[in-house]
């Protein structure tokens, strides 16, 4: 069975951290990899894509992939109280078309 | 304004009831998704479309039923079969579904209850 794990949080830091999100996947040949933001109440909305082994950045947030290890992550530099809510992580398993698995979310408590 | 739209953004319903869900998109995307989250889950697969008069069941279809007339529209009906309907339903789109960098956007959701 496809899985994605992430660990439910919360995830507590103080305001100016570096917030670590993390996700394993169980599908060795999956090729792209997103991480998404929801709020409360709210749809999910995309922060970052990555496909090729190691980082990229975006603003405060990096993405970070091991496909060898099967392994995700998402480093928020600078870490706000608007950057509190549950991440989700996306996985593109492979085969056919694009069918993403999603992690449970972890929640994100960034604290003043 | 570019996006997806969904409505309503909330629904009750009697149990016996088929309640249809609202999903449309003027981004031009062929590939369109339905998803449902429940409490601290993931989101689950339900159905999805890639192209005009085409659907697929995804992870969770018993209960649901689509269409998809017209390339903008991907309507979802919750019929009464579904046993557990309370949940958050979320609508996406994507370009075309199956290239490797294609990226699924979300609508802003409805909230159904089983009264």
């Amino acid at each position: 069975q496809k899985e994605v794990e992430q660990n439910s949080g919360p995830l507590s830091v103080p305001e100016g951290a570096i917030a670590s999100l993390n996700c394993t996947y169980s599908d060795r040949g999956s090729q792209s990899f997103f991480w998404y933001r929801q709020y409360s109440g709210k749809s999910p909305e995309l922060i970052m894509s990555i496909y090729s082994n190691g980082d990229k950045e975006d603003g405060r947030f990096t993405a970070q992939l091991n496909k060898a290890s099967q392994y995700v992550s998402l480093l928020i530099r600078d870490s706000q109280p608007s950057d509190s809510a549950t991440y989700l992580c996306a996985v593109q398993f492979s085969g056919g078309y694009n069918k993403l698995i999603f992690g449970a979310g972890t929640r994100l408590a960034v604290h003043p | 304004d570019g996006g997806i739209t969904q409505s309503p953004k909330y629904l009750f319903r009697k149990e016996g009831q088929n309640v249809t869900l609202s999903c449309e998109q003027n981004l031009n995307h062929d590939a369109m998704y339905w998803y449902r989250q429940d409490p601290g889950q993931g989101l689950r697969l339900i159905y999805y479309s890639q192209i005009v008069n085409d659907f697929q069941k995804g992870d969770i279809a018993e209960g649901y039923s689509v269409s998809r007339e017209k390339k903008e529209s991907f309507p979802l009906t919750v019929t009464s079969a579904q046993k557990n309907p309370t949940a958050f339903y979320l609508c996406a789109s994507s370009i075309e579904g199956h290239l490797l960098t294609d990226t699924q956007y979300f609508g802003p959701g409805t909230r159904l209850t089983v009264l």
